[in-house]
């Protein structure tokens, strides 16, 4: 059964703590993607990866940090220099190509406490 | 830079209405254009992708047209159930071909029974 999974659904972090959310395909896809989506607001790029091995920043990826070691696993780092993390975050995949969807994952819920 | 606008009033319609929800872009002339679905609290979902040579595409019971002179594109479901109710955000590749999704803040639709 292909598709893109998100671990964990809820995550909650403690003030100056770093946490991993995971971000695992199955698809064959090549490009994978983390957004971050807060209320009333769209969708915003923190960082892409278009093959493995390779990653760019997108529009707000201070404070965050990934890794693409495997094609198939794309693990975003909210680290400690990220002044506002609770948000819900996003990840997608796609073949990386003209006219080719997104598909996503079920998404991680971080709050701050 | 590039900017997408959709409404950010939520849409209420009636059940068996015809909902129309719009997107306007700027600064931008995309070789295509999608459509998601986003539910409370879960990751959006592909609907239709037009092209810019296309006009209008249809899936069931829903229709997209795309006007490139208007920088507009308009999604329609006919026929609307309290089903349909959801968040739609419309998606353009990144300016440059690099084929990465960016998003509209979307707009909720509420189906009255």
């Amino acid at each position: 059964d292909g598709g893109i999974t998100q671990s964990p659904k809820y995550l909650f972090r403690k003030e100056g703590q770093n946490v991993t959310l995971s971000c695992e395909q199955n698809l064959n896809h090549d490009a994978m993607y983390w957004y971050r989506q807060d209320p009333g607001q769209g969708l915003r790029l923190i960082y892409y990866s278009q093959i493995v091995n390779d990653f760019q920043k997108g529009d707000i990826a201070e404070g965050y940090s990934v890794s693409r070691e495997k094609k198939e696993s794309f693990p975003l780092t909210v680290t400690s220099a990220q002044k506002n993390p609770t948000a819900f975050y996003l990840c997608a995949s796609s073949r990386g190509q003209g006219e080719s969807e997104a598909f996503f994952g079920q998404g991680t819920r971080l709050t701050v406490v | 830079s590039q900017k997408i606008e959709q409404n950010s009033e939520a849409l209420n319609i009636q059940e068996g209405k015809t909902a129309t929800l719009t997107c306007n872009y700027t600064n931008y002339s995309p070789a295509y254009l999608q459509w998601y679905r986003q539910d409370p609290g879960r990751g959006p979902v592909f609907l239709l992708l037009i092209r810019e040579n296309e006009k209008e595409k249809r899936k069931e019971r829903l229709k997209v047209t795309f006007d490139t002179t208007l920088k507009q594109s308009l999604f329609h479901i006919t026929a609307s159930q309290p089903a349909d109710s959801a968040t739609y955000l419309c998606a353009l590749d990144r300016t440059g071909g690099s084929y990465i999704p960016t998003f509209g803040r979307g707009t909720s639709l509420i189906v009255h029974p």
